[in-house]
Protein backbone atom coordinates (compact mmCIF):
# COMPACT_ATOMS: atom_id res chain seq x y z
CA UNK A 1 0.00 0.00 0.00
CA UNK A 2 1.25 3.52 -0.48
CA UNK A 3 1.69 5.47 2.16
CA UNK A 4 4.03 6.32 4.93
CA UNK A 5 4.11 3.25 7.88
CA UNK A 6 5.75 3.35 11.17
CA UNK A 7 6.36 0.28 13.28
CA UNK A 8 6.32 -0.68 16.06
CA UNK A 9 2.64 0.97 16.95
CA UNK A 10 3.23 0.21 20.30
CA UNK A 11 6.73 -0.61 22.05
CA UNK A 12 7.56 -0.98 25.61
CA UNK A 13 11.36 -0.57 27.03
CA UNK A 14 13.60 -1.11 29.75
CA UNK A 15 16.03 1.94 31.09
CA UNK A 16 19.24 1.44 29.43
CA UNK A 17 18.34 -0.62 26.30
CA UNK A 18 18.69 0.33 22.59
CA UNK A 19 15.62 0.60 20.50
CA UNK A 20 14.85 1.48 17.03
CA UNK A 21 11.49 2.99 15.50
CA UNK A 22 11.26 2.21 11.60
CA UNK A 23 9.87 4.60 9.28
CA UNK A 24 8.77 3.63 5.28
CA UNK A 25 7.27 5.81 2.72
CA UNK A 26 6.68 4.64 -0.43
CA UNK A 27 6.13 8.10 -2.69
CA UNK A 28 9.81 8.65 -2.85
CA UNK A 29 9.40 11.86 -1.06
CA UNK A 30 12.88 13.69 -0.87
CA UNK A 31 12.46 14.59 2.84
CA UNK A 32 11.66 12.68 5.99
CA UNK A 33 11.47 14.00 9.72
CA UNK A 34 11.14 12.51 13.24
CA UNK A 35 8.82 14.23 16.12
CA UNK A 36 8.24 13.75 19.08
CA UNK A 37 4.65 14.50 21.03
CA UNK A 38 4.44 15.14 24.83
CA UNK A 39 1.67 16.65 26.79
CA UNK A 40 2.15 20.42 26.81
CA UNK A 41 5.17 20.05 23.97
CA UNK A 42 3.66 19.91 20.76
CA UNK A 43 5.40 18.32 18.26
CA UNK A 44 9.19 18.83 18.44
CA UNK A 45 11.57 18.13 15.75
CA UNK A 46 14.50 15.52 16.82
CA UNK A 47 16.00 14.99 12.96
CA UNK A 48 15.14 15.54 9.71
CA UNK A 49 16.62 14.27 6.39
CA UNK A 50 16.38 15.98 2.91
CA UNK A 51 17.85 12.94 0.91
CA UNK A 52 19.52 9.88 1.04
CA UNK A 53 22.80 9.88 3.45
CA UNK A 54 22.03 13.74 4.38
CA UNK A 55 20.78 14.26 7.66
CA UNK A 56 20.61 16.68 10.33
CA UNK A 57 19.47 17.76 14.06
CA UNK A 58 16.52 19.07 14.90
CA UNK A 59 15.11 21.21 18.09
CA UNK A 60 15.34 17.97 20.52
CA UNK A 61 18.40 15.80 18.96
CA UNK A 62 20.51 14.42 22.31
CA UNK A 63 20.25 10.84 22.83
CA UNK A 64 18.72 9.29 19.18
CA UNK A 65 20.32 8.54 16.01
CA UNK A 66 19.23 8.35 12.82
CA UNK A 67 20.36 6.73 9.18
CA UNK A 68 19.15 7.02 5.53
CA UNK A 69 20.72 5.09 3.26
CA UNK A 70 17.61 4.39 1.28
CA UNK A 71 15.21 6.91 0.06
CA UNK A 72 12.29 5.23 1.61
CA UNK A 73 13.37 4.53 4.95
CA UNK A 74 14.75 6.52 8.07
CA UNK A 75 15.09 4.39 11.24
CA UNK A 76 15.13 6.57 14.48
CA UNK A 77 17.62 4.38 17.43
CA UNK A 78 17.62 5.16 20.91
CA UNK A 79 21.09 4.17 21.80
CA UNK A 80 20.73 3.73 25.60
CA UNK A 81 16.54 4.51 26.52
CA UNK A 82 15.79 7.01 29.08
CA UNK A 83 12.89 7.43 30.65
CA UNK A 84 12.19 10.93 29.31
CA UNK A 85 12.39 9.00 26.01
CA UNK A 86 8.76 7.67 26.46
CA UNK A 87 6.32 10.12 24.48
CA UNK A 88 4.46 9.53 21.08
CA UNK A 89 7.09 9.61 17.94
CA UNK A 90 5.88 10.67 14.64
CA UNK A 91 7.65 10.26 11.43
CA UNK A 92 6.48 12.43 8.48
CA UNK A 93 7.58 12.82 4.86
CA UNK A 94 7.74 15.81 2.11
CA UNK A 95 8.02 16.27 -1.33
CA UNK A 96 9.52 19.46 -0.72
CA UNK A 97 7.69 21.42 -3.21
CA UNK A 98 5.38 22.66 -0.90
CA UNK A 99 2.21 20.17 -1.35
CA UNK A 100 2.65 19.61 2.85
CA UNK A 101 3.67 17.06 4.78
CA UNK A 102 2.16 13.38 5.40
CA UNK A 103 2.77 11.65 8.68
CA UNK A 104 2.30 8.34 9.77
CA UNK A 105 0.23 6.72 12.53
CA UNK A 106 2.73 6.58 15.38
CA UNK A 107 5.00 4.48 17.59
CA UNK A 108 3.84 5.33 21.17
CA UNK A 109 7.05 4.21 23.23
CA UNK A 110 7.17 3.36 27.16
CA UNK A 111 10.88 3.64 28.87
CA UNK A 112 10.19 1.94 32.25
CA UNK B 1 14.14 30.53 16.79
CA UNK B 2 10.24 30.80 15.48
CA UNK B 3 7.74 30.94 18.03
CA UNK B 4 4.50 29.88 17.35
CA UNK B 5 1.55 30.64 19.43
CA UNK B 6 -1.93 29.34 19.03
CA UNK B 7 -5.42 30.61 20.27
CA UNK B 8 -7.63 29.55 21.79
CA UNK B 9 -6.14 26.69 23.76
CA UNK B 10 -9.38 25.27 24.24
CA UNK B 11 -12.90 25.78 22.20
CA UNK B 12 -15.93 23.69 22.88
CA UNK B 13 -18.81 24.10 20.01
CA UNK B 14 -22.33 22.86 19.83
CA UNK B 15 -22.67 20.89 16.49
CA UNK B 16 -23.30 23.71 13.47
CA UNK B 17 -21.74 26.33 14.68
CA UNK B 18 -18.93 28.23 13.27
CA UNK B 19 -15.68 28.81 14.94
CA UNK B 20 -12.25 31.10 14.27
CA UNK B 21 -8.29 29.56 15.03
CA UNK B 22 -5.64 31.74 15.25
CA UNK B 23 -1.77 31.62 14.81
CA UNK B 24 0.71 33.98 15.36
CA UNK B 25 4.43 33.60 14.44
CA UNK B 26 7.39 35.79 15.31
CA UNK B 27 9.45 35.49 12.04
CA UNK B 28 9.03 35.45 8.32
CA UNK B 29 7.90 32.25 7.55
CA UNK B 30 7.94 30.74 3.57
CA UNK B 31 6.25 27.69 4.77
CA UNK B 32 2.80 27.58 6.84
CA UNK B 33 0.71 24.48 7.22
CA UNK B 34 -2.08 23.22 9.59
CA UNK B 35 -3.25 20.03 10.58
CA UNK B 36 -5.91 18.42 12.19
CA UNK B 37 -5.20 15.32 14.83
CA UNK B 38 -8.25 13.13 15.37
CA UNK B 39 -9.07 11.57 18.51
CA UNK B 40 -6.95 8.38 17.53
CA UNK B 41 -3.98 10.22 17.04
CA UNK B 42 -3.72 10.37 13.57
CA UNK B 43 -1.98 13.65 12.32
CA UNK B 44 -3.88 14.77 8.94
CA UNK B 45 -2.81 18.03 6.69
CA UNK B 46 -5.12 20.08 6.10
CA UNK B 47 -3.47 23.15 4.42
CA UNK B 48 -0.26 24.00 2.73
CA UNK B 49 -0.50 27.80 2.75
CA UNK B 50 2.25 30.68 3.65
CA UNK B 51 -0.16 32.89 2.16
CA UNK B 52 -3.57 33.75 0.61
CA UNK B 53 -6.89 31.69 1.06
CA UNK B 54 -7.48 28.56 0.41
CA UNK B 55 -10.88 26.43 0.92
CA UNK B 56 -11.90 22.50 1.01
CA UNK B 57 -15.41 22.13 2.10
CA UNK B 58 -16.35 23.62 5.40
CA UNK B 59 -12.83 24.55 6.12
CA UNK B 60 -10.62 27.58 4.87
CA UNK B 61 -7.62 29.00 5.96
CA UNK B 62 -5.93 32.66 5.38
CA UNK B 63 -2.51 33.60 5.80
CA UNK B 64 -1.54 37.16 6.15
CA UNK B 65 2.34 36.53 6.00
CA UNK B 66 3.38 40.48 6.16
CA UNK B 67 1.37 40.48 9.44
CA UNK B 68 2.50 37.30 10.63
CA UNK B 69 -0.55 35.16 11.41
CA UNK B 70 -2.82 32.73 9.77
CA UNK B 71 -6.45 31.82 10.51
CA UNK B 72 -8.20 28.83 10.33
CA UNK B 73 -12.06 28.86 9.38
CA UNK B 74 -14.38 25.74 10.80
CA UNK B 75 -18.03 26.92 9.29
CA UNK B 76 -21.04 24.00 10.34
CA UNK B 77 -19.22 21.80 12.53
CA UNK B 78 -19.51 18.67 13.13
CA UNK B 79 -18.59 15.81 15.78
CA UNK B 80 -15.78 14.48 13.59
CA UNK B 81 -14.42 18.05 14.11
CA UNK B 82 -13.21 17.07 16.84
CA UNK B 83 -9.52 16.39 17.79
CA UNK B 84 -6.51 19.03 18.12
CA UNK B 85 -5.28 21.35 15.48
CA UNK B 86 -1.86 22.49 15.21
CA UNK B 87 -0.11 25.36 13.31
CA UNK B 88 3.22 24.81 11.97
CA UNK B 89 5.23 27.12 10.65
CA UNK B 90 8.96 27.21 9.16
CA UNK B 91 11.90 28.37 6.81
CA UNK B 92 12.16 25.59 4.36
CA UNK B 93 10.40 22.15 4.86
CA UNK B 94 12.05 22.17 9.06
CA UNK B 95 8.77 23.44 10.97
CA UNK B 96 8.07 24.41 14.04
CA UNK B 97 4.44 23.60 15.52
CA UNK B 98 2.37 25.00 18.48
CA UNK B 99 1.38 23.92 20.84
CA UNK B 100 -2.42 23.44 19.52
CA UNK B 101 -5.88 24.03 19.82
CA UNK B 102 -8.11 21.43 21.27
CA UNK B 103 -11.66 21.54 20.04
CA UNK B 104 -14.47 19.40 21.03
CA UNK B 105 -17.94 19.08 19.11
CA UNK B 106 -20.92 18.55 20.91
CA UNK B 107 -24.33 16.92 19.36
Amino acid sequence: DAGITQSPRYKITETGRQVTLMCHQTWSHSYMFWYRQDLGHGLRLIYYSAAADITDKGEVPDGYVVSRSKTENFPLTLESATRSQTSVYFCASSDGGGYGYTFGSGTRLTVV
Amino acid sequence: GIQVEQSPPDLILQEGANSTLRCNFSDSVNNLQWFHQNPWGQLINLFYIPSGTKQNGRLSATTVATERYSLLYISSSQTTDSGVYFCAVGDGNKLVFGAGTILRVKS
